[in-house]
């Protein structure tokens, strides 16, 4: 089947501005993650779904960071008023428990924000 | 979740076995370990997973060791393909697991 799809692949924007990011995870997925990862860098976790709740949104570094999940499915990463340290790649990924899986997460291929 | 310290990077000869060594001594006694690997530009890829046990797949084999405090992932026969960064992490196996702490992972190189 599908895998995880992010849209767009890459955005490019003046700072100041606002942008979304969109992650559709696997169909039947409960668990949704976003992840962001600077240039040379690893893995920073940003927030976590279950279902179209977010028990964790610790790593969100800022009020201008926010993000939804609608009918258990798709979810939009807003970042408001955009700074030049927000330029990074932003990664979704998806898991769940059923299948027989081990309830590893599967990732997208990210989309590249750069604020200019 | 219990941290993990990989080392920064490795290089392995083409079809010879790459070993990755992850040390997580801090493990608890329902956290799974989790390997991911990252190729250049694209999003991270799962490639096994254990508990005690020793684990083999298609991709790979992990041994973790008795008091599982570190583990290692063994490619058999690296190619040019597997150069890439792996991630060890450690996480609990159910719905609720949350977040994932990667860490900086392990850049492995295979050359010709």
């Amino acid at each position: 089947g599908a895998g995880v799809s992010q849209s767009p692949s890459n955005k490019v924007t003046e700072k100041g501005k606002d942008v979304e990011l969109r992650c559709d995870p696997i169909s039947g997925h409960t668990a949704l993650y976003w992840y962001r990862q600077s240039l040379g860098q690893g893995l920073e976790f940003l927030i976590y779904f279950q279902g179209n709740s977010a028990p964790d949104k610790s790593g969100l570094p800022s009020d201008r960071f926010s993000a939804e999940r609608t009918g258990g499915s798709v979810s939009t990463l807003t970042i408001q008023r955009t700074q030049q340290e927000d330029s990074a790649v932003y990664l979704c990924a998806s898991s769940s428990p059923l299948g027989g899986g081990g309830n590893e997460q599967f990732f997208g291929p990210g989309t590249r924000l750069t604020v200019l | 979740d219990a941290k993990t310290t990989q080392p920064t990077s490795m290089d392995c000869a083409e079809g010879r076995a790459a070993n990755l060594p992850c040390n997580h001594s801090t493990i608890s006694g329902n956290e799974y370990v989790y390997w991911y690997r990252q190729i250049h530009s694209q999003g991270p890829q799962y490639i096994i997973h254990g508990l005690k046990n020793n684990e083999t797949n298609e991709m790979a084999s992990l041994i973790i060791t008795e008091d599982r405090k570190s583990s290692t992932l063994i490619l058999p026969h690296a190619t040019l393909r597997d150069t890439a960064v792996y991630y060890c992490i450690v996480r609990v196996l159910n719905t609720n697991a949350g977040k994932s702490t990667f860490g900086d992972g392990t850049t492995l190189t295979v050359k010709p």
